[in-house]
């Protein structure tokens, strides 16, 4: 079993709805990320929390937003997405920022109609 | 220009051989890390190590061993015996005090399939 926990596992959606996707952890870490990841690719940094305060935004279109009401807490709020978003979104936490290894979720497979 | 390089995009060997999973890094930084994680087919990425610039000595880890050298900026990746469960997408990955400011950058990843 992982330590961060993701839901929704699978999520379909059209390009005009809106959804969130979250992720909990309970092992005291204060950085928190965003990665996407595409079939046979690897992940792409797409957010960075440090104690609950954006640290890093690697130009991700304004269509997602992230949110980290605390701690142990990550959203990933989606709206009008495209069908090029469709991926594995994945959720990991760390220590803190400074090469601590990444502990990641199960991931969410999200599918834009 | 590339600053992790998995050059193996997939090996398959049978059960019980040993695998060896390349990994050659580029970095300008005198403090960096590196990493592997594994990725089965259920998704979730798996930690399995990291090793820091100033630490060149080898790991064993069960079956798993690891061979870092600066010399030839390689931190290469064995399993011995291999077994069915093995089978994953295996990445590497570097972080850079300074360039990256600690940032992971990763490799394409290698698919290993591991037959029974």
């Amino acid at each position: 079993d992982t330590e961060v926990t993701q839901t929704p596992k699978h999520l379909v959606m059209g390009m005009t709805n809106k959804k969130s996707l979250k992720c909990e952890q309970h092992m005291g870490h204060r950085a928190m990320y965003w990665y996407k990841q595409k079939a046979k690719k690897p992940p792409e940094l797409m957010f960075v929390y440090s104690y609950e305060k954006l640290s890093i935004n690697e130009s991700v279109p304004s269509r997602f937003s992230p949110e980290c009401p605390n701690s142990s807490l990550l959203n990933l709020h989606l709206h009008a997405l495209q069908p090029e978003d469709s991926a594995l979104y994945l959720c990991a936490s760390s220590q803190d920022l400074f090469a601590r290894p990444q502990h990641f979720g199960d991931g969410t497979r999200l599918s834009i109609l | 220009a590339q600053k992790v390089t998995q050059a193996q995009t997939e090996i398959s060997v049978v059960e019980k051989e040993d695998v060896t999973l390349d990994c050659v890094y580029e970095t300008r930084d005198t403090t960096y890390y590196l990493f592997w994680y594994k990725q089965p087919p259920s998704g979730e990425l798996v930690f399995l190590i990291r090793r820091n610039s100033f630490d060149e000595q080898n790991e064993i880890s069960g079956r798993y061993s690891w061979n870092f050298q600066k010399s030839t900026s390689s931190f290469n990746f064995t399993i011995t015996a291999s077994q069915v469960v093995d089978s994953a997408v295996y990445f590497c990955a570097l972080s850079e005090a300074v360039a990256s400011n600690y940032q992971l950058i990763w490799g394409a990843g290698t698919k290993l399939i591991i037959k029974p």
